[in-house]
């Protein structure tokens, strides 16, 4: 069965810190989806990143970095130089090939950054 | 691109009442979409896949008669709330997806926020 597991509830830095937020994911697909999204205190989801299962490289985009692991199932989400801005809740998620689209969220970070 | 817009932001109606919640795509076309539901400090659940011209797909557990989901045009999906009680009170958030393969990147409304008194 597909299972997202963020397993930090909460993370709390002070700013300019560098964080990972970890993602363990479970699949019998061998083709599937992993994204992350950001969910600021306003509610909206924004999409991060989208990564599918054949593609590993890793990935920076500015302070943002992700790192895929097939080989432990982890999809970690590293930010440098945390600022107060990135304080918000992050999801991983999974999509499978055959299941239509349907995401499959973990639980959720909530990374608190302080001045 | 890639925006997606939710009406209303924050509802609040009496018990027994329908709701109505918008769900558009502003700038692409939107073959599927989708319905999520999510509690305080919780992650989203999905409700439902909606799909343009046919019937949703309803997740195990959602009551379809309660949740009545149309999505009549590549644009819009709409989520109505018939007979709102107050452990309806929610976050319910759509999602879209700008490609024609509903594996592709979903984008997210802003959410709107349901109270039922």
């Amino acid at each position: 069965a597909q299972k997202v597991t963020q397993a930090q509830t909460e993370i709390s830095v002070v700013e300019k810190e560098d964080v990972t937020l970890d993602c363990v994911y479970e699949t019998r697909d061998t083709t599937y989806y992993l994204f992350w999204y950001k969910q600021p205190p306003s509610g909206e989801l924004v999409f991060l990143i989208r990564r599918n299962s054949f593609d590993e490289q890793n990935e920076i985009s500015g302070r943002y970095s992700w790192n895929f692991q097939k080989s432990t199932s982890s999809f970690n989400f590293t930010i440098t130089a945390s600022q107060v801005v990135d304080s918000a809740v992050y999801f991983c998620a999974l999509s499978e090939n055959n299941q239509g689209g349907k995401l499959i969220f973990g639980q959720g970070t909530e990374l608190s950054v302080k001045p | 691109g890639a925006v997606v817009s939710q009406h209303p932001s924050r509802v609040i109606c009496k018990s027994g009442t329908s709701v109505k919640i918008e769900c558009r795509s502003l700038d692409f076309q939107a073959t599927t979409m989708f319905w999520y539901r999510q509690f305080p400090k919780k992650s989203l659940m999905l409700m439902a896949t909606s799909n343009e011209g046919s019937k949703a797909t309803y997740e195990q557990g959602v009551e379809k008669d309660k949740f009545l989901i149309n999505h009549a045009s590549l644009t819009l999906s709409t989520l109505t709330v018939t007979s709102a009680h107050p452990e309806d009170s929610s976050f319910y958030i759509c999602s879209a997806t700008q490609g024609g393969v509903s594996t592709d990147t979903q984008y997210f409304g802003p959410g709107t926020r349901l109270t039922v008194l």
